[in-house]
């Protein structure tokens, strides 16, 4: 129950394309769901956020979609650009205020 | 502003040995949190410090243990080392040890390999 599952573990778009990345969860505890960036060599980066009783999220090209029915909840990337490329995690917070991550998607942006 | 800060930046160890890790946050954060990163998974919380004690611990043994000083830095110390322990090690520092009111920052994180 503690688990987030995230997909698809790597993913290749054109430069310019959508990128999508989902993640499901069970717990109904948790309460905060953040997306995180992490480039080679760095330690991951909050990218963007969400709670539960928002259905959607924007900041510029990066949406966050969340279905608090289905526990699912998805990351876009919009207008794809080779510096996006980049390892994403998502990541759920508990009633122990611990966040519980996703095993990581590799995203390429292909020129 | 220096952001969170970790050394060393890459360690080699024997099993059976033990390791410290060292931690700087980030300006003004008084909460450290230490994770556990295994190669192509996402990272696992090992335990959280806030005002010199131990606020929350994840599922590990005993042989990782902690230390925050009154500046706010923090040690990870591993003993008994185990091939399983090699990972990134990264830290992270926050104001609120909630996370309710703040993130977490990262540092680059340590890379431990136990051979």
């Amino acid at each position: 129950q503690q688990q987030v599952k995230q997909s698809p573990q790597s993913l290749i778009v054109q430069k310019g394309g959508i990128s999508i990345i989902n993640c499901a969860y069970e717990n109904t505890a948790f309460d905060y769901f953040p997306w995180y960036q992490q480039f080679p060599g760095k330690g991951p980066a909050l990218l963007i956020a969400i709670r539960p009783d928002v259905s959607e999220k924007k900041e510029g090209r990066f949406t966050i979609s969340f279905n608090k029915s289905a526990k699912q909840f998805s990351l876009h990337i919009m207008d794809s650009q080779p510096g996006d490329s980049a390892t994403y995690f998502c990541a759920a917070r508990d009633s122990n205020y611990q966040l519980i991550w996703g095993a990581g998607t590799k995203l390429i942006i292909k020129p | 502003d220096a952001g969170v800060t970790q050394s060393p930046t890459h360690l080699i160890k024997t099993r059976g040995q033990q390791v410290t890790l060292r931690c700087s946050p980030k300006s003004g954060h008084d909460t450290v949190s230490w994770y556990q990163q295994a190669l192509g998974q996402g990272p696992q919380f090992i335990f959280q410090y806030y005002e010199e004690e131990e606020r929350q611990r994840g599922n590990f043994p005993d042989r990782f243990s902690g230390h925050q000083f009154p500046n706010y830095s923090s040690e990870l110390n591993v003993n008994a080392l185990l091939l399983g322990d090699s990972a990134l090690y990264l830290c992270a520092s926050s104001l609120d040890w909630t996370g309710v009111l703040d993130e977490q920052y990262f540092g680059p994180g340590t890379r431990l390999t136990v051979t």
